[in-house]
């Protein structure tokens, strides 16, 4: 049973470009969850969503960031314009939602470089 | 609202030895789960243990256990017979179990460092 998969593991971008970072949960979980750790920090909740739907959305800049979870394919976490502020490390897990405990399994994570 | 609170930046263990680290948390919800995940120098977060808000027994995983003390608000991760391969940062996360959001709240880590 393959793990949380995320690509790509390191990405970097000039000012101004967009990033897009692609998640695929494990095979029976419906809920993803991302998260972005910042150098000696601890994890920092952004977004949660289900299939087709954002559900929390309350850790997620209102600006530049968007997230989507399609029927079909990988979660999407999409930075426009970056900022070289948004330079850390991005995780998504996921989680079968079926009551407590509802465990969340991380990826490997998206290190994105903004220079 | 939620937090969680890792008070040690670092800590060092002997190989073998036991060594408890510490976190307290703050919720006003009944309900809540309690995470602690380790994140080696490779960078990805790794599950250890769960221990739930009405769970009567401390949680126990292989060399992990957690030791829960609800009262006073505190669920320290305990590794026994501490090996190399424990070298990590270490980080507990709590989860409401009355939101309709399983989000976690971290702490800001604890570096553990097993000496030979």
């Amino acid at each position: 049973n393959a793990g949380v998969m995320q690509n790509p593991r390191h990405l970097v971008r000039r000012r101004g470009q967009e990033a897009r970072l692609r998640c695929s949960p494990m095979k029976g979980h419906s809920h993803v969850y991302w998260y972005r750790q910042l150098p000696e920090e601890g994890l920092k909740f952004m977004v949660y969503l289900q299939k087709e739907n954002i559900i929390d959305e309350s850790g997620m800049p209102k600006e530049r960031f968007s997230a989507e979870f399609p029927k079909e394919g990988p979660s999407i976490l999409r930075i426009q314009q970056v900022v070289r502020g948004d330079s850390a490390a991005y995780f998504c897990a996921s989680s079968p939602g079926q009551g407590l405990p509802d465990t969340q399994y991380f990826g490997p994570g998206t290190r994105l470089t903004v220079l | 609202a939620q937090k969680i609170t890792q008070t040690q930046p670092g800590m060092f263990v002997q190989e073998k030895e036991a060594v408890t680290l510490d976190c307290t948390y703050d919720t006003s919800d009944p309900s809540y789960g309690l995470f602690w995940y380790k994140q080696p120098s490779s960078g990805e977060m790794i599950f250890l243990i769960y221990q739930g808000s009405y769970d009567q027994q401390n949680a126990t995983e292989g060399r992990y256990s957690l030791n829960f003390q609800k009262a006073r608000k505190s669920a320290n991760l305990v590794i026994s017979a501490s090996q190399l391969g424990d070298s990590a940062m270490y980080f507990c996360a709590m989860s409401s179990g009355s939101s309709n959001t399983g989000k976690l709240i971290f702490g800001q880590g604890t570096t553990l460092q097993v000496k030979p």
